[in-house]
């Protein structure tokens, strides 16, 4: 069962092109969104975040949208550049009796073409 | 700080036998988690400690895996016997719980098992 969907494996964009990557939950639980990014052979490395009660958060080129009702994010990098090529997971948060948990999605790999 | 250390960084065994992966958190996080990547699950939470008092094992996915912590800067995840389909890379990551949701994460122990 998984709560947090990642439903393209890969998507490949135009340098200074938009890149939109989707995740999709099942938890209405999760109150805090992230996403990471993840270079071959490195752990992934935290890129931007997004609490329940906001719907956008912005940072530089990559903004987080949430959409609560239809248990939906969206990351959009814009402009794309080739150094974003990585494996982008998002990843959702919800303590529970005191216990949190990260939980990951299977990750998209994006590709920007030069 | 050089980030979450861990060892090592490939590790190649035969079946049956124990294997002990290792992580050094970043100094004054306080809460450290191990995870599991692979293709057909993506990143898994195996278990997390708080305090070096572990919180959630429920990852865990059988006796035959085990975690400590001793102290705050050292943990270990510990496979005895081991099996082919534990084959994975292991991260292990820690977070400053006061701070933000944003995890920092090692590089990984890819572990091959044949």
């Amino acid at each position: 069962d998984q709560q947090v969907k990642q439903n393209s494996p890969s998507l490949s964009v135009q340098e200074g092109r938009i890149s939109i990557l989707n995740c999709d939950y099942t938890n209405s639980m999760f109150d805090y969104f992230l996403w990471y990014k993840k270079y071959p052979a490195e752990g992934p490395t935290f890129l931007i975040s997004i609490s329940s009660i906001k719907d956008k958060n912005e940072d530089g080129r990559f903004t987080v949208f949430l959409n609560k009702s239809a248990k939906h994010l969206s990351l959009h990098i814009v402009p794309s550049q080739p150094g974003d090529s990585a494996v982008y997971f998002c990843a959702a948060s919800a303590e529970v009796g005191g216990s949190e948990k990260l939980v990951f999605g299977k990750g998209t790999k994006l590709t920007v073409n030069p | 700080d050089a980030g979450v250390i861990q060892s090592p960084r490939h590790e190649v065994t035969e079946m049956g036998q124990e294997v002990t992966l290792r992580c050094k958190p970043i100094s004054g996080h306080n809460s450290l988690f191990w995870y599991r990547q692979t293709m057909m699950r993506g990143l898994e939470l195996l278990i997390y400690f708080n305090n070096n008092v572990p919180i959630d094992d429920s990852g865990m996915p059988e006796d035959r895996f085990s975690a400590k912590m001793p102290n705050a800067s050292f943990s270990t995840l510990k496979i005895q016997p081991s099996e082919p389909r534990d084959s994975a890379v292991y991260f292990c990551a820690s977070r400053d719980r006061g701070y933000d949701y944003g995890y920092t994460f090692g590089s990984g122990t890819r572990l091959t098992v044949v």
